[in-house]
C-alpha cells in the first residue's frame, strides 16, 4: 500500500520562529514530491514542488532525500498568515500517475 | 476561469436519496481525483482516473461509483446516502503524476 506519513501537530510556533516538517513515504518508485497547503474551508493548493537538489521559495525551503525516503519543509522567520495545514504529496505512476496525500500537519503561529 | 469547477458548492440531502456532484476542468489534464475530508480533515483519495480509465479505487463503499464521460469530466453518483458521507468532497486534476489543481469543494451534510 501506497503510504505518505506526517505529524499531525499542531505545530504552535511564535511569529519569526523557523519551523520544519517532515514526512515519510513507503514506495520507493514515487516520482514527484510536493507541499500543498491547506487554509481552513478552502481547497488545497500548490505551495511548492520538491527537487532532488532541493529548492527554496522566499523563506521556504523543500529537500528530498530519496534514500531515506522523506521529505521535508522549513519556514523561516514565520508569519501569521503562514498558519494553515501543510500537505506533503507524492506523485506516482508516471504517465498514469497519479497524487497520495498526507493527512497534514498543521502549523499555527501565533503573535 | 476556473480551472477546476465542481458543483454543487454545497449540498444538504436525506439518508437514503440518491445524489450526484460534477467535475469539469479545462486545463487539458489527462488525470482526475475525488478526495474525500472529513471531519477530522484527513484528505483521502477515493478514485483516480487516467484517460477516463479507473486507476485507483480505495476502499470506499459500492454506494458511490464515479463516471468519466470523457478526460475533462469526473462526475461522483452516491446512493442510499447515510449520516457517515457528510463531508467535503473535492475534485482534483493533474498531468500524470505532475502538481494537481483542486476545485473549491463539494460541502455534503445528510440529515
Amino acid at each position: 500500500r501506497k503510504e505518505v506519513e506526517q505529524d499531525p501537530g499542531p505545530f504552535n510556533v511564535p511569529e519569526g520562529a523557523t519551523v520544519a516538517f517532515n514526512c515519510t513515504y513507503s514506495n520507493s518508485a514515487s516520482q514527484s514530491f510536493f507541499w500543498y497547503r491547506q487554509d481552513c474551508r478552502k481547497e488545497p493548493k500548490l505551495l511548492m514542488s520538491v527537487y532532488s537538489s532541493g529548492n527554496e521559495d522566499g523563506r521556504f525551503t523543500a529537500q528530498l532525500n530519496r534514500a531515506s525516503q522523506y521529505i521535508s519543509l522549513l519556514i523561516r522567520d514565520s508569519k501569521l498568515s503562514d498558519s494553515a495545514t501543510y500537505l506533503c504529496v507524492v506523485g506516482y505512476g508516471g504517465s498514469q500517475g497519479n497524487l497520495i496525500f498526507g493527512k497534514g500537519t498543521k502549523l499555527s503561529v501565533k503573535p | 476561469d476556473t480551472a477546476v469547477s465542481q458543483t454543487p458548492k454545497y449540498l444538504v440531502t436525506q439518508m437514503g436519496n440518491d445524489k450526484s456532484i460534477k467535475c469539469e476542468q479545462n486545463l487539458g489534464h489527462d488525470t482526475m481525483y475525488w478526495y474525500k475530508q472529513d471531519s477530522k480533515k484527513f484528505l483521502k483519495i477515493m478514485f483516480s482516473y487516467n484517460n477516463k480509465e479507473l486507476i485507483i479505487n480505495e476502499t470506499v463503499p459500492n454506494r458511490f461509483s464515479p463516471k468519466s464521460p470523457d478526460k475533462a469530466h469526473l462526475n461522483l453518483h452516491i446512493n442510499s446516502l447515510e449520516l457517515g458521507d457528510s463531508a467535503v468532497y473535492f475534485c482534483a486534476s493533474s498531468q500524470s503524476d505532475r502538481e494537481g489543481t483542486f476545485g473549491s469543494g463539494t460541502r455534503l451534510t445528510v440529515v
